[in-house]
């Protein structure tokens, strides 16, 4: 299984301002995946994250509140831009390979706009 | 209709019983389907895969799956108290790679 190392694991940040999430995997992975899990809640698919091309975002999110970098077949990142406290929840990356193999999710960030 | 479906519970077992959670699901052209395990504050961890009908089995995890009646499920036997968490069904729909997570169902075993 791969692993993923996901950064920062926390953060607290002030209203209207931005936080870039990087998620780095061990070996090549063709997709990766960003999530947002709102406490108490599922896991929501943000976007998917391909490499050489633009992310694909799912309804509901934008890229210009939610920009995704895919530069290498081993590392990612997210930015959730201009923040609002609605904002606040934990983001997870995901990585996976081929169809028909399992997903492996980073450790999460947990994000707190104030 | 959500994509993937689940009871969010609590189901609560006692120490020893077996565990079975549900998950149904509205693409009848998915072919992969998985069980995560989430204790609270960590992320999902996987358990189990399957893309087959019928039963698979790794230790005391027994996976479901019947595509015709678009149903998955996973048994837990002798479940311990260390298994309390909320279990996650996803889904890959076909044709794609992301997965659709159900909303997790919360299983609390009884000691």
């Amino acid at each position: 299984s791969a692993v993923i190392s996901q950064k920062p694991s926390r953060d607290i940040c002030q209203r209207g301002t931005s936080l870039t999430i990087q998620c780095q995997v061990d070996s090549q992975v063709t997709m990766m995946f960003w999530y947002r899990q709102q406490p108490g809640q599922s896991l929501t698919l943000i976007a998917t994250a391909n490499q050489g091309s633009e992310a694909t975002y799912e309804s509901g999110f934008v890229i210009d509140k939610f920009p995704i970098s895919r530069p290498n077949l081993t590392f990612s990142t997210l930015t959730v831009s201009n923040m609002s406290p609605e904002d606040s929840s934990i983001y997870l990356c995901s990585a996976r390979d081929q169809l028909n193999t399992e997903a492996f999710f980073g450790q999460g960030t947990r994000l707190t706009v104030v | 209709q959500k994509e993937v479906e689940q009871n969010s519970g609590p189901l609560s077992v006692p120490e020893g019983a077996i565990a079975s959670l549900n998950c149904t699901y509205s693409d009848r052209g998915s072919q992969s389907f998985f069980w995560y395990r989430q204790y609270s504050g960590k992320s999902p961890e996987l358990i189990m895969s399957i893309y087959s009908n019928g039963d698979k089995e790794d230790g005391r995890f027994t996976a479901q799956l019947n595509k015709a009646s678009q149903y998955v499920s996973l048994l837990i036997r002798d479940s311990q108290p260390s298994d309390s968490a909320t279990y996650l069904c996803a889904v890959s729909p076909s044709g794609t790679y992301k997965y659709i997570f159900g909303t997790g169902t919360r299983l609390k075993v009884l000691a």
